[in-house]
């Protein structure tokens, strides 16, 4: 079954400074991949996803990510964190289910942004 | 309008109750989800109405009970929960469930505690 698998439940960055998460994927086919935010109390927003159109895919709030086949991996990344980025951050891939498909969760990483 | 809604936010319920959450999207959506979230913990998939049609059930007690009425409306009826149902539980939509358009959108959830 394909799964995704998120390095650090939490980060922790200066305001201005780099975004990595991490995000490592297990399939046997070409995946499709997501990145969603959770704010407190707030339902979940995509970031961005991949769907085998480009290995580099840029997503909202400055936030960008690259799919890399031989790393099997697909890190969220954003050049000068900000305050408001302070959430929950979910990397997901879509497995079929009989005629339809879910969306399998990583364990979520909780980026905190400090002054 | 691309908003998937949830009606109610908070619910506090009895064991004995018996409660309706609502979720409903105008976005012409075929594939609607059920997804129960714990504090500090991924959304899990309950369950997939794909076509108004139940298609996938996570083995979710019969004490949870999905209803898709129409293709914009899906509902959760609650009988007899236990304290450990308290949950934040999140309605999503999608064009169709096929993993190559499974982009979900994402109600703001329904608090549950179950008393």
């Amino acid at each position: 079954a394909q799964s995704v698998t998120q390095l650090g439940s939490h980060v922790s960055v200066s305001e201005g400074a780099l975004v990595l998460l991490r995000c490592n994927y297990s399939s046997s086919v070409p995946p499709y991949l997501f990145w969603y935010v959770q704010y407190p109390n707030q339902g979940l927003q995509l970031l961005l996803k991949y769907t085998s159109a480009a290995t580099l895919v840029k997503g909202i709030n400055g936030f960008e990510a690259e799919f890399k086949k031989s790393e099997t991996s697909f890190h969220l990344t954003k050049p000068s964190a900000h305050m408001s980025d302070a959430a929950e951050y979910f990397c997901a891939v879509t497995t079929r289910a009989g005629t339809a498909s879910k969306l399998t969760f990583g364990t979520g990483t909780r980026l905190q942004v400090t002054l | 309008d691309t908003e998937v809604t949830q009606t109610p936010k908070h619910l506090v319920m009895g064991m004995t109750n018996k409660k309706s959450l609502k979720c409903e999207q105008h976005m012409g959506h075929r594939a609607m989800y059920w997804y129960k979230q714990k504090a500090k913990k991924p959304p899990e998939l309950m369950f997939v109405y794909s076509y108004e049609k139940l298609s996938i059930n996570e083995s979710v007690p019969s004490r949870f009970s999905p209803e898709c009425p129409n293709s914009s409306l899906l509902n959760l009826h609650l009988h007899a929960l236990q304290p450990e149902d308290s949950a934040l539980y999140l309605c999503a939509s999608s064009l169709v469930a096929d993993p190559s358009y499974n982009e979900q959108f994402f109600g703001p959830g329904t608090r549950l505690t179950v008393l």
